[in-house]
């Protein structure tokens, strides 16, 4: 059975700080990894990961892949109140029929 | 762009009650899926659709009933709830399905079955 754990799976910092959420896989047959946000509602695309050791950016967010070890980290420097949310990792495994499976999320909270 | 909207936003049911998630989309997408998710869990897939008039179970189709008649809509039916049904429930949109696509979500719908 495909697996993604995510640790940790709560996460309290001050505003500045920097986090690194982590996110392992078991699959069979790996095809691509994807962060998201969750704030209330939908989740929202963050990064996609396909090759190892290939750093993904935006802003100050950034995350990286380890297809050898699998797991890959998102990394938020000077957390803001707003990077408050749930982070969810999800692979996508397979051959001819997909599969995507996601992990618990991790819930960060940035306090002021 | 409107993107993937679902109606209602919340709803609150009676055990054996029935009703219909509405779920549609405007970026002309193939894929279309029912996810639902429990609190500190993961999301679950219920039922997915590649195309109008095809859809497939996912991890938890049990209570569940889905249909797709055009590209746009992918309305998901329960017909006895049941309070383990008691969920956020997403509906989600991608343009295919090659193990390398992002998907798109709705805002949730928030369903209580007392």
């Amino acid at each position: 059975e495909d697996k993604v754990v995510q640790s940790p799976l709560s996460l309290v910092v001050h505003e500045g700080d920097t986090v690194t959420l982590n996110c392992s896989y078991e699959v069979t047959n790996f095809r691509s990894l994807l962060w998201y946000k969750q704030e209330k509602k939908a989740p929202t695309f963050l990064f996609m990961l396909t090759s190892s050791g290939i750093e993904k950016k935006s802003g100050r967010l950034s995350s990286i892949l380890d297809k050898k070890e699998l797991f890959s980290i998102l990394n938020i420097t000077a957390t803001q109140t707003g990077d408050s949310a749930v982070y969810l990792c999800a692979v996508w495994s397979g051959g001819s029929n997909y599969k995507l499976t996601f992990g618990k999320g991790t819930l960060l909270t940035v306090n002021p | 762009n409107a993107g993937v909207t679902q109606t209602p936003k919340f709803r609150i049911l009676k055990i054996g009650q029935s009703m219909t998630l509405q779920c549609t989309q405007d970026m002309n997408h193939n894929y279309m899926y029912w996810y639902r998710q429990d609190p500190g869990m993961g999301l679950k897939l219920i039922y997915y659709s590649v195309g109008a008039g095809i859809t497939d179970k996912g991890e938890v189709p049990n209570g569940y009933n889905v249909s797709r008649s055009t590209t746009e809509d992918f309305p998901l039916r329960l017909e006895l709830a049941a309070p383990s049904q008691t969920s956020v429930y997403f509906c989600a949109s991608s343009y295919s399905q090659g193990g390398g696509e992002k998907l798109f979500f709705g805002s949730g719908t928030q369903l209580s079955v007392l």
